[in-house]
C-alpha cells in the first residue's frame, strides 16, 4: 500500500474522445509525475508537476495536458485518443523534485477502440 | 546505445539462490531508483540510491557513481519475489530514465 490511488482502474474509450485519469497523492508529497506503459514496454514520462507548476515534460504531443491541485492531487487530461494511447497509465507522487522516494499507484488500463 | 542497459534480461533461479540484477547506465544522474513490476502492472519502489549501499530484508541495493553502475541483490530468493525488477536513474529534468526490466521468475 503505497498511499498513492489512482482512478478509475479501468477504462474503454473510443477513437477521438477525451479522456481524465486522476491520481491522489501520497498525504505531504508535492510533486507527482505521470507515465505511459505500452503492453510488453517500459514506462514512458509524460510529464512531472511540483507545486502545481508543470517542470518537466517528455516527449508527448500537446493534446496530453495534466494539472496539479492546491491539495496535490493531480489529473492527466488526453484529447483526441487515438488507438496508439492504449495503455497502463502510471503516477507517482513524491516529496520535492529530485533526490526523494517515489511512490507507485497501481495505474489505470485504458483502451482505445 | 540505450542510456540504461540492464542484465541479464530474463533470470530463472531456484528457491534460495542469491540473484544479482546489474544496472550501467550512461547519462549523470542524481539519484537512482530500483523498481518492482508484478504482472498487473503495480510498481512498488525498492530503493533510492545516490550513493553507497542500502538495504532491506533480503534486498540490498549498490551504486558505484564513477563507474555509473547499480546492483541490485536478493538473498534467499523465494517465489514471491518473482517480478520485473526496473532499474531507473533520475536525469536532470527530474524524469526516470528507465532501463528494460529483468524478468526474474524463482522457482519452488
Amino acid at each position: 500500500e503505497t498511499g498513492v490511488t489512482q482512478s478509475p482502474t479501468h477504462l474503454i474509450k473510443t477513437r477521438g474522445q477525451q479522456v481524465t485519469l486522476r491520481c491522489s497523492s501520497q498525504s505531504g508529497h508535492n510533486t507527482v509525475s505521470w507515465y505511459q506503459q505500452a503492453l510488453g514496454q517500459g514506462p514512458q514520462f509524460i510529464f512531472q508537476y511540483y507545486r502545481e507548476e508543470e517542470n518537466g515534460r517528455g516527449n508527448f504531443p500537446p493534446r496530453f495536458s495534466g494539472l496539479q491541485f492546491p491539495n496535490y492531487s493531480s489529473e492527466l487530461n488526453v484529447n483526441a485518443l487515438e488507438l496508439d494511447d492504449s495503455a497502463l497509465y502510471l503516477c507517482a507522487s513524491s516529496f520535492g523534485q529530485a533526490n526523494t522516494e517515489a511512490f507507485f499507484g497501481q495505474g489505470t488500463r485504458l483502451t482505445v477502440v | 546505445k540505450n542510456e540504461v542497459e540492464q542484465s541479464p534480461q530474463n533470470l530463472t533461479a531456484q528457491e534460495g539462490e542469491f540473484i544479482t540484477i546489474n544496472c550501467s547506465y550512461s547519462v549523470g544522474i542524481s539519484a537512482l531508483h530500483w523498481l518492482q513490476q508484478h504482472p498487473g502492472g503495480g510498481i512498488v519502489s525498492l530503493f533510492m540510491l545516490s550513493s553507497g549501499k542500502k538495504k532491506h530484508g533480503r534486498l540490498i541495493a549498490t551504486i558505484n557513481i564513477q563507474e555509473k553502475h547499480s546492483s541490485l541483490h536478493i538473498t534467499a530468493s523465494h517465489p514471491r519475489d518473482s517480478a520485473v525488477y526496473i532499474c531507473a536513474p533520475r536525469g536532470s529534468n527530474y524524469q526516470l530514465i528507465w532501463g528494460a526490466g529483468t524478468k526474474l521468475i524463482i522457482k519452488p
